[in-house]
């Protein structure tokens, strides 16, 4: 069955400092991966998505995700980190009718 | 906006009414779900359509939850005899078939 593991359940960072929050997955063939973002009290914002293709993606924000098969993990990934980037982070796997998410990561910025 | 919409954004309601939330989709959309999120969690699967046939429910989905797409168009979920752990925040979400899904702000509902 598939899953979504992220193992860190909140994180607090610095802005500016460079942030990654992982994901790990396991899922019985390709796998389509993807980020959302939450802010409170509203709904998922989709960051970004990984198909196929070039293992490193890019997204919106200036996040990005890179897919590595070999350790089944998909972790996302700013170089510089903004006061507005606090948000519920989660990682999903599949599609369709049958996308698994994480318990997601929360992050804080600390000024 | 064309994005997904959720009505109403909160909903409050004694033990034992019913309730029921509507999603209006991207309108180019074949699919759309409904999850629920409960604090500290992920999304969970509920139930999907395409077009006006429902094609999956999850186990999630007691007898007390009915959803509908009559027309292939918006879509409600309704919780008969709501009882307190039915409170969470309810998702929507839409997709032209298997791609990518996009999110409603979704439904809060307490029940007190």
């Amino acid at each position: 069955a598939q899953s979504v593991t992220q193992p860190d359940i909140h994180i607090t960072v610095s802005e500016g400092a460079s942030l990654e929050l992982r994901c790990n997955y396991s899922y019985g063939a390709t796998p389509y991966l993807f980020w959302y973002v939450q802010s409170p009290g509203q709904g998922l914002q989709l960051l970004l998505k990984y198909f196929s293709g070039d293992t490193l993606v890019q997204g919106i924000k200036g996040f990005e995700a890179e897919f590595k098969r070999s350790q089944s993990s998909f972790n996302l990934r700013k170089p510089s980190v903004h006061w507005s980037d606090a948000a519920e982070y989660f990682c999903a796997v599949g599609g369709g009718n049958d996308m698994r998410f994480g318990a997601g990561t929360r992050l804080t910025v600390k000024p | 906006d064309t994005g997904v919409s959720q009505n109403p954004r909160h909903k409050i309601t004694k033990r034992g009414q019913n309730v029921t939330f509507r999603c209006d989709p991207i309108s180019e959309h074949n699919r759309l779900y409904w999850y629920r999120q409960t604090l500290g969690q992920g999304p969970e699967f509920l139930t999907y359509f395409q077009n006006e046939a429902q094609l999956e429910k999850s186990r999630l989905l007691s007898d007390r939850f009915s959803a509908e797409r009559p027309k292939g168009s918006f879509s409600t979920l309704e919780i008969q005899r709501t009882e307190q752990g039915d409170s969470a925040m309810y998702l929507c979400a839409s997709s032209f078939f298997g791609e990518t899904q996009y999110f409603g702000p979704g439904t809060r509902l307490l029940v007190l």
